[in-house]
């Protein structure tokens, strides 16, 4: 089962309006990762938040965690046509290593100009 | 800076068929490299990953290999290709480390016919 997914699966929004993506795990983890996947392209890393951690911040972007409910949130500020994306969140659990990084299914965000 | 080189971008291949997918990393030395399938709409499922040359951890038993010949080339191959096989593959790397994000090349959608 996965242990990081995304809510909404999609989610359309008017330019200049803030999105809000949220991601629920199951299992506890060392850190969250935030990214974004253009149609037919790699993903890029947003942000990573440690489990120690309850808020960051990079230009438009921030991410919250809780780890008393299992979850996080992504929003996004003063949203573009640009940033129309699939958004996944991916968790390395707290005895894991790198290699396992466990992705949800994806926001699929809509940005309307 | 780094980057990251993944070839063909896409790839029709008949039943039966041997595979052959490239990635390479330039601008750092001894990264992770790692090997992901994505299914339409769905998630990341890592398929194989490397530490070091000739050094590979299957994640997912199937009818893939992969392989590491130098420090920052990764291949995936399969002798006879199923039509299960088709799907979009992403190549990555990262530092050591759980807290290093990963950094994706764009990927190749191969379909099987």
């Amino acid at each position: 089962s996965q242990q990081g997914e995304e809510d909404p699966q999609a989610l359309s929004i008017q330019e200049g309006e803030n999105a809000t993506m949220n991601c629920s795990y199951k299992t506890s983890i060392n850190n969250l990762q935030w990214y974004r996947q253009n149609s037919g392209r790699g993903l890029v890393h947003l942000i990573l938040i440690r489990s120690n951690e309850r808020e960051k911040h990079s230009g438009r972007l921030r991410v919250t965690l809780d780890t008393s409910k299992k979850s996080s949130s992504l929003l996004i500020t003063a949203s573009r046509a640009a940033d129309t994306a699939s958004y996944f969140c991916a968790t390395v659990l707290l005895s894991g290593s790198a290699r396992q990084l466990t992705f949800g299914s994806g926001t699929q965000l809509t940005v309307l100009p | 800076s780094q980057t990251i080189h993944q070839w063909p971008a896409t790839l029709v291949q008949p039943v039966g068929s041997p595979l052959s997918l490239e990635c390479t990393v330039e601008g750092t030395s001894n990264p992770n490299l790692y090997w992901y399938r994505q299914a339409a709409g769905r998630g990341l499922q890592l398929l194989f990953y490397s530490v070091g040359i000739g050094q590979i951890s299957s994640e997912v038993p199937q009818n893939l290999s992969a392989s590491r010949p130098q420090d920052r080339q990764f291949i995936l191959s399969s002798k006879k290709l199923l039509l299960s096989d088709s799907g979009f593959y992403l190549c990555a790397w990262s530092e050591m480390g759980r807290n290093s994000p990963l950094h994706f090349g764009n990927g190749t959608r191969l379909t099987v016919t």
